[in-house]
């Protein structure tokens, strides 16, 4: 079956120091990887996918992806963090043998991030 | 440039009342996604269009009905409505079924049943 685990309910990071937000799935083919921020009160904005290729996807907001095939992993990460990338993040993937576009999401992680 | 637009933004209801929201997908998207956001909770798949016909289905419940016009633009009707109703609904749209590209989200039409 496919899943998405997102181990963290919450992630605290003091402003300035790198962030990762955890992801790991289970598909039974190819994995199509998103991950999208959720403001409060807002809707769902992508900001990065892993389809093929290189590894290390850069995506908006100077937010990375890495794709780890062997570990099934897909964290976000960036470098330095700012207040406000405080938001609720959602992992997703999607089998890219699946017939329809049915993507698979996490539980979601909050961020916070603490000036 | 042009996103895609749910309305009405907010929306208040009373139990066994008909609610209707409408979806404007980005233009030339020929997709649309409806999904259903519970406080705290991950975004729940209701049911999808492609070309005007239904592509796939989650987990709608009975008294939901949508459809996508012409226009491509969709909406979903809900009826008999229940307090468990109350969520955040969330239009998407993408290019083409199948494809690798990411959905883009409306903001999303916050339904209170009382």
């Amino acid at each position: 079956a496919q899943s998405v685990a997102q181990p963290e309910d919450q992630v605290n990071v003091a402003e300035g120091n790198p962030l990762t937000v955890k992801c790991t799935y289970s598909v039974s083919g190819n994995p199509y990887l998103f991950w999208y921020v959720q403001y409060p009160n807002r809707g769902l904005q992508f900001l990065l996918k892993y389809i093929t290729g290189d590894n290390l996807v850069k995506g908006s907001y100077g937010f990375e992806a890495e794709f780890n095939k062997s570990q099934t992993s897909f964290h976000l990460k960036k470098p330095s963090a700012l207040v406000s990338d405080s938001a609720l993040y959602f992992c997703a993937v999607r089998d890219a043998g699946d017939s329809n576009y049915q993507l698979i999401w996490g539980a979601g992680t909050k961020l916070i991030i603490k000036p | 440039a042009a996103g895609v637009i749910q309305s009405p933004r907010h929306l208040i209801k009373e139990k066994r009342e008909t609610a209707t929201l409408k979806c404007y997908p980005i233009p030339r998207h020929d997709t649309v996604y409806w999904y259903q956001q519970g406080p705290g909770q991950d975004p729940q798949f209701l049911i999808s269009f492609y070309e005007k016909m239904q592509s796939d289905k989650g987990s709608i419940p009975d008294r939901f009905s949508a459809q996508q016009f012409s226009d491509y633009h969709s909406e979903l009707n809900m009826s008999s409505l229940e307090l468990g109703d109350s969520a955040l609904y969330f239009c998407a749209s993408s290019l083409g079924l199948g494809n690798t590209g990411e959905l883009f989200f409306g903001e999303g039409s916050r339904l209170t049943v009382l």
